[in-house]
């Protein structure tokens, strides 16, 4: 079955770095992109971006543009999110999804397994 | 940026039918996926493509499209459906970034 399984906890000062993984399984890597959203605590959900884990290709939100970079490793199936210089309100659950067959693309942009999700707090 | 609207919350009786909508001016465009999120899980896919349904996902909930709004539709609402729901779509320029609506409580009464 389809599973998407991510890195723990996360606490972090002011102006750091931190790096999430989601380690994929059930399915062949490469034949879909992931895409990580972010949830502050009480708040919405919102997109930050995804990668084409076929080709690397990624497409950041305008907001993340510069802090954010998303990778993957083919060999190991797995995806990361890394954000660097962090700040208070960078604290949420950040959570990788796979984004359904044939996207990510102008028609396919849903996501249809999520994973846990992994909460990153920022402390000053 | 782009935006998605959606009511903050919508109350519904067990057994009735609860419509919740979702507005953006690049709906026509776009197709919108919907996501149930109860709290502490994370969310699930409901509906993709406008009114398309995954097979896990039960016969009750359906999905609509007019103009520059989607709706999301649940039949026969249970104690179960009570959850937070969001809208996902994209936006028509630049790099066609992916926008979520700011999510609508339902309540089952």
């Amino acid at each position: 079955q389809v599973q998407l399984v991510q890195s723990g906890v996360e606490v972090k000062k002011s102006g750091a770095s931190v790096k999430v993984s989601c380690k994929t399984s059930g399915y062949t890597f490469t034949n879909y992109g992931i895409s990580w959203v972010r949830q502050a605590p009480g708040q919405g959900l919102e997109w930050m971006g995804w990668i084409s884990a076929d080709n690397g290709v990624t497409n950041y939100a305008q907001k993340l543009q510069g802090r954010v970079t998303m990778t993957r490793d083919t060999s190991t199936t797995t995806a990361y999110m890394e954000m660097r210089s962090l700040r208070s309100d960078d604290t949420a659950v950040y959570y990788c999804a796979r984004i359904m067959s044939g996207g990510p693309s102008i028609a396919v942009t849903a996501t249809d397994y999520w994973g846990q999700g992994t909460l990153v707090t920022v402390s000053s | 940026s782009y935006e998605l609207t959606q009511p903050p919350s919508v109350s519904v009786s067990p057994g009735q039918t609860a419509r919740i909508t979702c507005s953006g001016e690049t709906l026509p465009k776009r197709y919108a996926s919907w996501y149930q999120q109860k709290p502490g899980q994370a969310p699930v896919l409901v509906i993709f493509q406008d009114n398309e349904r995954p097979s896990r996902i039960p016969e009750r909930f359906s999905g609509s499209s007019s103009g520059t709004t989607v709706t999301l539709t649940i039949r026969g609402v249970q104690a179960e459906d009570e959850a937070d729901y969001y809208c996902q779509s994209a936006d028509t320029g630049g790099t066609f970034p992916w926008v979520f609506g700011g999510g609508t409580k339902l309540t089952v009464l």
